[in-house]
């Protein structure tokens, strides 16, 4: 069982916005860890979108924008385009697990 | 620009020990934190570990009994051995550099608040007889 939860897909026409969950727990997200967001295109590593619960670094669209409350988190892709279309995952930090944890991912599709 | 790539066997024997490398171009491995992350075949990511050139590393708590790094600053590189692989240990595994960054007020998050901003390509190890 994962510790931070996400839906495994999600899809959207091109233009429209979308939004990934990720569902964490008190000793993850609730205990105030930031959230950081990554896309892996098909075939390739993770990039990083999104960094500490709402940063873009340079080069990220607006697009592309973060946000957490509680113990969850969201990203937001609007104006979707054909090439979002890949895996997307959070991370934080876990006290209770004492390392790193990444979320089950979710898959974007554009229609 | 600083780059990372893997390298090592793409496949070990079980019971026997996976080493991989990771060499860093374009920048010292001095000055940052480098950590290992794998990812099963159509499975999630999971952090190994991080490690630093003066010593300093941690583990993923459910590896750490069979995980050792080490960092070659003369050669920027940083290694991985993995001990006692099973298939279960089957995965791409990833070089990745670790940063932090400055909160609102301008002060350097902690370790805890660390992610991954940049990955090298990857490289597939089967773990098979």
């Amino acid at each position: 069982q994962s510790v931070l939860t996400q839906p495994p897909s999600v899809s959207g026409a091109p233009g429209q916005r979308v939004t990934i969950s990720c569902a964490g727990i008190s000793s993850n997200i609730g205990a105030g860890y930031d959230v950081h967001w990554y896309r892996q295109l098909p075939g390739t590593a993770p990039e990083v979108l999104i960094y500490g619960d709402n940063n873009r670094p340079s080069g990220v669209p607006d697009r592309f924008s973060g946000s957490k409350s509680g113990t969850s988190a969201s990203l937001a892709i609007s104006g979707l385009q054909a090439e979002d279309e890949a895996d997307y995952y959070c991370q934080s930090y876990d006290s209770s697990l004492s390392g790193y944890v990444f979320g089950t991912g979710t898959k974007v599709t554009v229609l | 620009q600083v780059q990372l790539q893997e390298s090592g066997p793409g496949l070990v024997k079980p019971s026997e020990t996976l080493s991989l490398t990771c060499t860093v171009s374009g920048g010292s491995i001095s000055t940052f934190f480098w950590s290992w992350i794998r990812q099963p075949p159509g499975a999630k990511l999971e952090w190994v570990g991080y490690t630093h050139f003066i010593g300093t590393s941690e583990f993923n708590p459910s590896l750490k009994s069979r995980v050792t790094t080490s960092v070659d600053a003369s050669k920027n590189q940083f290694s991985l051995r993995l001990t006692s692989v099973t298939a279960a240990d089957t995965a791409v595994y990833y070089c990745a550099r670790i940063v932090g960054y400055f909160d609102r007020s301008g002060d350097s998050v902690g370790r805890n608040y660390w992610y991954f901003d940049l990955w090298g390509r990857g490289t597939l190890v089967t773990v098979s007889s």
